[in-house]
């Protein structure tokens, strides 16, 4: 049974920082693709950021570029999001999501999501 | 970026009633990348339909995705109680990977 736990989101002052996990099991992690995807409150799905299996492309939308790093380690079957000069635009429920194995280098769609972890930007 | 624009924003029916979900894109992207999730309150997003036409594992057949270049449709031919939610679309085959507002289905 796949399973994604996400952990590590909490209050922060806008301009701080924050790193999300992603525990997962049930699954050959590095064969997949994973993604973290946000939602603010009322609203709708915001893709965050992605990684290849191998970790070596990600890929990131302009809003978050340059501020949120993502990464993984194989050893854990672990996704991380490194989230730095945090906004209160940032505040959402961030969800780590799996891709299907062997898809098309950035070409990502999610079959499992975890159920999320709360971030919020307010001082 | 490709805008994902969804339509109806809601749409009110009855259960056994069928409901058409539209899809529609800025510009055409790559092959038919566009996925179909459904997301209930307080859950997370679940898949439905991948490759604008590919049921998932485990999603009952009355679930089915067509369309092509920039309009693409979602259609439940006959709801279920479980199947009044809000619906997203995404597209995956031109970065940045982008999702439409939601189409919310509610019981009438």
């Amino acid at each position: 049974e796949v399973q994604l736990l996400e952990s590590g989101g909490g209050l922060v002052q806008p301009g701080g920082s924050l790193r999300l996990s992603c525990a997962t099991s049930g699954f050959t992690f590095s064969t997949c693709a994973m993604a973290w995807v946000r939602q603010a409150p009322g609203k709708g799905l915001e893709w965050v950021s992605a990684i290849s299996g191998s970790g070596g492309s990600t890929y990131y939308p302009d809003a978050v570029k340059g501020r949120f790093t993502i990464s993984r380690d194989s050893s854990k079957n672990t996704l991380f999001l490194q989230m730095n000069s945090l906004r209160a635009d940032d505040s959402a429920v961030y969800y780590c999501a799996k891709a299907p194995p062997a898809l098309s280098q950035g070409k990502y769609y999610f079959d499992f999501w975890g159920q999320g972890t709360q971030v919020t930007v307010s001082s | 970026d490709i805008v994902l624009t969804q339509s109806p924003g809601t749409l009110s029916l009855s259960p056994g009633e069928r409901a058409t979900l539209s899809c529609r894109t800025s510009q055409s992207f790559s092959s038919s990348s566009l996925a179909w999730y459904q997301q209930k309150p307080g859950q997370a997003p679940r898949l439905l339909i991948y490759g604008a036409s590919s049921r998932a594992t485990d999603i009952p057949d009355r679930f089915s995705g067509s369309g092509s270049g920039t309009d693409f449709t979602l259609t439940i031919s006959r709801l279920e109680p479980e199947d009044f939610a809000v619906y997203y679309c995404q597209q995956y085959g031109s970065s940045p990977r982008t999702f439409g507002q939601g189409t919310k289905v509610e019981i009438k």
